[in-house]
């Protein structure tokens, strides 16, 4: 699975859209991006994923650039709850074991 | 949506004896779970995975003398920490896929269980 490249740590005021940026430059062309959440002392959470085309759902928006190798999840309106470890991960679709590397460490400031 | 249980959710043990985690897939069955360990301030780090019916596949330096899985049903998977040490201690995640999602390649990862060895 191509590796990703996250920055360490963000932050953002809260009512404000988070733009989570990751670099994925060796992503081929059958792997997926995926984004998941962990909030301190819990389990990862889904967020969301996409392929090729900008994705939205109840929680956020997947935006991948127009060659693949980078993209950027965006919070539109974040709040407290959504301080949290943000993990970009790219998994092939034959290969189905997520790996994560360090993700960016969200904090969502008052 | 597909939902993971893993209990404890906590536990403190003595050094030197075994714990098991269960991870049971509640809405879906699975065929294919991970297990990670995730110490402070760092990422997960995948430990081993658990196929129904046969045996795990462990990464590269995780004992799996040490760390016994048991994947002997769909919707359940257990992790067995033997004699366990002060090392040990760390947080443990499973992850199962929904066999459905095959196109979402959808994974849902259960709570984590926090374990001390004292």
């Amino acid at each position: 699975d191509a590796k990703t490249t996250q920055p360490p740590s963000m932050d953002c005021a809260e009512g404000r859209a988070a733009n989570l940026p990751c670099n994925h430059s060796t992503i081929s062309g059958n792997e997926y991006v995926y984004w998941y959440r962990q909030i301190h002392s819990q389990g990862p959470q889904y967020i969301i994923h996409g392929l090729k085309n900008n994705e939205t759902n109840e929680m956020a928006s997947l935006i991948i650039t127009e060659d693949r190798k980078s993209s950027t999840l965006i919070l539109p309106h974040a709040t407290l709850r959504d301080t949290a470890v943000y993990y970009c991960i790219v998994i092939a679709g034959g290969s189905y074991i997520p790996t994560f590397g360090r993700g960016t460490s969200l904090i969502v400031h008052p | 949506g597909a939902v993971v249980s893993q209990h404890p959710s906590w536990v403190i043990c003595k050094s030197g004896t075994s714990v098991k985690i269960e991870c049971r897939s509640l809405d879906f069955q699975a065929t294919t779970m991970f297990w990670y360990r995730q110490f402070p301030k760092q990422s997960l780090m995948l430990m081993a995975t658990s196929n129904e019916g046969s045996k795990a596949t462990y990464e590269q330096g995780v004992e799996k003398d040490k760390f016994l899985i048991n994947h002997a049903s769909l919707t359940l998977s257990t992790l067995t920490v033997t004699s366990a040490h002060p090392e040990d201690s760390s947080f443990y995640i499973c992850s199962a896929r929904d066999r459905r999602q095959v196109l979402n390649y959808g994974y849902t990862f259960g709570s984590g269980t926090r374990l001390t060895v004292v």
